[in-house]
């Protein structure tokens, strides 16, 4: 079963407006980590945030923020204001305690393309 | 301070030839990790090290994949022999020293683009 799903293969937004990028994920451990990486296209991948599943707040940096509702599984990344700079790939990633190691599961990406 | 350096960017390769990538993490990072990225999908952790010892290897295709780190520090992923599958990014990522609960970031190198032909 997929771990971290990612249903949205594109987006399109207009500079300065917000976006959101959805994620499920699936797990039965009750600790457990998500995070968004953004992978420009010159392919390294860059840590946006993280959000633990005990936090009691969504996780917040600067522009992006982190809608994370428990009970539905989801952690939807929220970008506000877009810049033209934020146009690249975008990833979902969970963390489970139970495997140890600091091992994260991806999900399959969404393209996100930012408008002038 | 230095980035995650991988080499080369970029390699083209018959299908049955072997070859092999090299990754010098972040100093002072503990963890190394070799994921592995076929393109439209998300990256997938071939092996991780902590140190110089393997930490998991469970997704690794060890009948062709081999990876070590001398002395804790670069380290060198290889594919012997190459089948058109393995046309992916390699990418290497490093981390401070990670236990099993908490978390570290982890930094990405910019990765090496293989195409097997």
């Amino acid at each position: 079963a997929q771990k971290i799903t990612q249903t949205q293969p594109g987006m399109f937004v207009q500079e300065k407006e917000a976006v959101t990028l959805d994620c499920t994920y699936d797990t039965s451990d009750p600790s457990y980590g998500l995070f968004w990486y953004k992978q420009p296209s010159s392919g390294e991948m860059i840590f946006l945030i993280y959000q633990g599943s005990y936090d009691q707040q969504n996780a917040t940096e600067g522009r992006y923020s982190l809608n994370f509702q428990k009970a539905r599984k989801s952690a939807n990344l929220v970008i506000s204001a877009s810049q033209l700079g934020d146009s690249a790939m975008y990833f979902c990633a969970m963390r489970e305690a139970n495997t140890g190691f600091q091992k994260l599961v991806f999900g399959t990406g969404t393209r996100l393309l930012v408008s002038p | 301070e230095a980035g995650v350096a991988q080499s080369p960017r970029y390699k083209i390769i018959e299908k049955r030839q072997s070859v092999a990538f090299w990754c010098n993490p972040i100093s002072g990072h503990a963890t190394l990790y070799w994921y592995q990225q076929i393109l439209g999908q998300g990256p997938k952790l071939l092996i991780q090290f902590q140190n110089n010892g393997v930490v998991d290897d469970s997704q690794l295709p060890k009948d062709r994949f081999s990876a070590e780190r001398l002395k804790g520090v670069d380290s060198t992923l290889k594919i012997q022999p190459a089948k058109l599958e393995d046309s992916a990014v390699y990418l290497c990522a490093s981390s401070l020293r990670v236990g099993t609960s908490g978390w570290n970031e982890q930094f990405f190198g910019p990765g090496t683009r293989l195409t097997v032909l």
